[in-house]
């Protein structure tokens, strides 16, 4: 098995940079995927292959990878950005999947 | 894309059920697809996924020999057969597509007596 690891809460105020990392040995090899949940609906993709922003989503998301650890930061946060996130990737087998436990993002 | 999941509901534990995701406005035939699900006030948990084919299927080990994923694609649908259902596989579950660039809203299966 292997393990993804995340803080379970953040918090800034409106305009500052949001930092939520997730780390894990398999992140050295594998590419992260970072999801926007809000509360009592289905997440989103707001980063893919550690660094790449779907569309749609806003600039100020932004992805970086380093060693065994990714970051997904949110430059200039806005209250609306309030959510959980989650780091997601693979196995070393590319088979199996896993969430990391959830980042409570808090703007206020 | 749209992505419609049904069949949840309340089951006993040990009974059954089987949750469908109907796929529209892309070509379900070539992508992954994928279950995932979250129980209450949890945090989001992989559950199966499958090959475009259907030739190959990834299970969560505690979910392993009690569901199966399947697919059909002349119909544009995944599939989640649950048996053995415990109360800890009391979760909405959401069918996506590939690394989750498109999920459901979710279905709701409670297991309870």
């Amino acid at each position: 098995s292997f393990e993804l690891t995340q803080p379970p809460s953040v918090s800034v105020s409106p305009g500052q940079t949001a930092r939520i990392t997730c780390s894990g040995d398999v992140l050295s090899k594998k590419y992260a995927y970072w999801y926007r949940q809000k509360s009592g609906q289905a997440p989103v993709l707001v980063i893919y292959e550690d660094t790449k922003r779907p569309s749609g989503i806003p600039e100020r998301f932004s992805g970086s990878s380093s060693g065994t650890g990714v970051t997904l930061t949110i430059s200039g946060a806005q209250v609306e950005d309030e959510a959980d996130y989650y780091c997601y990737s693979s196995d070393s087998s590319g088979n199996h999947w896993m969430f990391g436990g959830g980042t409570q993002l808090t703007v206020l | 894309v749209q992505l419609v999941e049904s069949g949840g509901g309340l089951v006993q534990p040990g009974g059954s059920l089987r949750l469908s995701c109907a796929a529209s406005r892309f070509t379900f035939s070539t992508y992954w697809m994928t279950w995932v699900r979250q129980a209450p006030g949890k945090g989001l948990e992989w559950v199966a996924n499958i090959k475009p084919d259907g030739s190959e299927k990834y299970y969560l080990d505690s979910v392993k020999g009690r569901f199966t994923i399947s697919r059909d694609n002349a119909k544009n649908s995944l599939y989640l057969q649950m048996n053995s259902l415990r109360a800890e596989d009391t979760a909405i579950y959401y069918c996506g597509r590939d690394l989750g660039d498109y999920w459901g809203q979710g279905t709701l299966v409670t297991v309870s007596s």
